[in-house]
């Protein structure tokens, strides 16, 4: 069964950086894009972008151009999503799910708490 | 950005029909999409463009509409389907709805 499995929780200080991975299994990797997604309480689920697992090429929200860098690595089957200049603004679940248009597979989530 | 706009909360009894709507700010052809989540859970999804069930969801659960007015139906509904629901669009770039809070009775 298709299963995306993400790294776990991240308490990071204003300023730094936090990549969190995805790794997927039970289908062939390159078959679906992974998207990003963010929760927060306040915002709901915002969509971060996309990356193609076969060429690389990405996709970004306006909004998280600069804030987000999506990278893959085949070999492992493994998305990665790195955030950068972390703000308190950046505290929430990240979420990776399979295919750009709708989310039929999700990751468990990956809580990232921002805070000095 | 297409904006997606659900009622915030819906309260039902078990065995009752309960219809949750999703208007959007612009025509988004068939592309909406719902979605089902649980407290501490990642989101499921149900409805893929706009009537698709999805691959082991109950037949309980349909989607309707076209262009700005979508509506996800739960026939009957159960204690189980206490979640928050979501509708999603991807005609114009990809948004959210803020989400509505369905309580069982």
């Amino acid at each position: 069964q298709v299963q995306l499995q993400q790294s776990g929780a991240e308490l990071a200080k204003p300023g730094s950086s936090v990549k969190i991975s995805c790794k997927a299994s039970g289908y062939t990797f390159t078959s679906y894009y992974i998207s990003w997604i963010k929760q927060t309480t306040g915002q709901g689920l915002e969509y971060i972008g996309y990356i193609n697992t076969g060429s690389g090429g990405t996709n970004y929200n306006e909004k998280f151009k600069g804030k987000a860098t999506l990278t893959v690595d085949k070999s492992s089957s493994t998305a990665f999503m790195q955030l950068s200049s972390l703000t308190p603004d950046d505290s929430a679940v990240y979420y990776c799910a399979s295919a750009p248009i709708w989310f039929a597979y999700w990751g468990q989530g990956t809580l990232v708490t921002v805070s000095s | 950005d297409t904006v997606l706009t659900q009622s915030p909360a819906l309260a039902v009894s078990p065995g009752e029909r309960v219809s949750i709507s999703c208007r959007a700010s612009e025509g988004v052809n068939s592309y909406m999409h719902w979605y089902q989540q649980k407290p501490g859970q990642q989101p499921k999804l149900l409805i893929y463009k706009a009537s698709n069930l999805a691959s082991g969801v109950p037949a309980r659960f349909s989607g309707s509409g076209s262009g700005t007015d979508f509506t996800l139906t739960i026939d009957p509904v159960e204690a189980d389907d206490t979640a928050t629901y979501f509708c999603q669009q991807s005609w114009n770039d990809l948004t959210f709805g803020s989400g509505t809070k369905l309580e069982i009775k």
